[in-house]
């Protein structure tokens, strides 16, 4: 099983600033890498798959870049609704496995 | 819009049996594969099982193989989960999810979830 890591566990961010959050994979993934964003006492939501493409509506404030074992979100200028927990996913290898999360939370 | 709606949550003693259930509505249900996805509280997201579009392939994590069971109805737009022999670790949200664009992963729609409790 491909075992997902994330940093870091919680990230300070003023609105307005940029957050960057990282995933890496225990064995390449090649592409298959998706970010999710999850707030309190919601499900998740799929932000970007394939590594860097945003799922439908998703706004162009987040990008998603890396490929094999290193993966980047970044939120270009955060605004309030982007405060949450952000997990990543693999899906090259049965079964798809998330990380840990980063929770962004407000400085 | 897509809606996906779960029910059947609730605190179950170990051991002991419960079934879930998830009306879809919004998407050409048959069309798609779907997924049940737990969350324990304060961690991350953890898939369960899976079912082809048709109901013919049926795929289990292991850590509920043997005890879960995934199974859908077409004709109703719906797709269950029963699950036997409860354990502790079972305790989480459930959530039923389906594929982006007809694939099997990522998820793209989730539910809002339903609570099970394993609990004596």
């Amino acid at each position: 099983e491909i075992v997902m890591t994330q940093s870091p566990a919680t990230l300070s961010v003023s609105p307005g600033e940029r957050a960057t959050l990282s995933c890496r994979a225990s064995q390449s993934v090649s592409s298959k890498l998706a970010w999710y964003q999850q707030k309190p006492g919601q499900a998740p939501r799929l932000l970007i798959y394939g590594a860097s493409t945003r799922a439908t509506g998703i706004p162009a404030r987040f990008s998603g870049s890396g490929s094999g074992t290193e993966f980047t979100l970044t939120i270009s200028s955060l605004q309030s609704e982007d405060f949450a927990v952000y997990y990543c996913q693999q899906y090259k290898n049965w079964p798809g496995t998330f990380g840990p999360g980063t929770k962004v939370d407000i400085k | 819009q897509v809606q996906l709606v779960e029910s059947g949550g609730g605190v179950v003693q170990p051991g002991k049996s419960l079934r879930l259930s998830c009306a879809a509505s919004g998407f050409t249900f048959s069309l798609y594969a779907m997924h049940w996805v737990r969350q324990p509280a304060g961690k991350g997201p953890e898939w369960v099982a899976l079912i082809s579009y048709d109901g013919t392939n049926k795929y289990y994590a292991d850590s509920v193989k043997g005890r879960f069971t995934i199974s859908r109805d077409n004709s109703k737009d719906t797709v269950s989960l029963q699950m036997n022999n409860v354990r502790a670790e079972d305790t989480a949200v459930y959530y039923c999810a389906n594929g982006l664009s007809g694939s099997y992963f990522p998820f793209d729609y989730w539910g809002q979830g339903t609570l099970v409790t394993v609990s004596s």
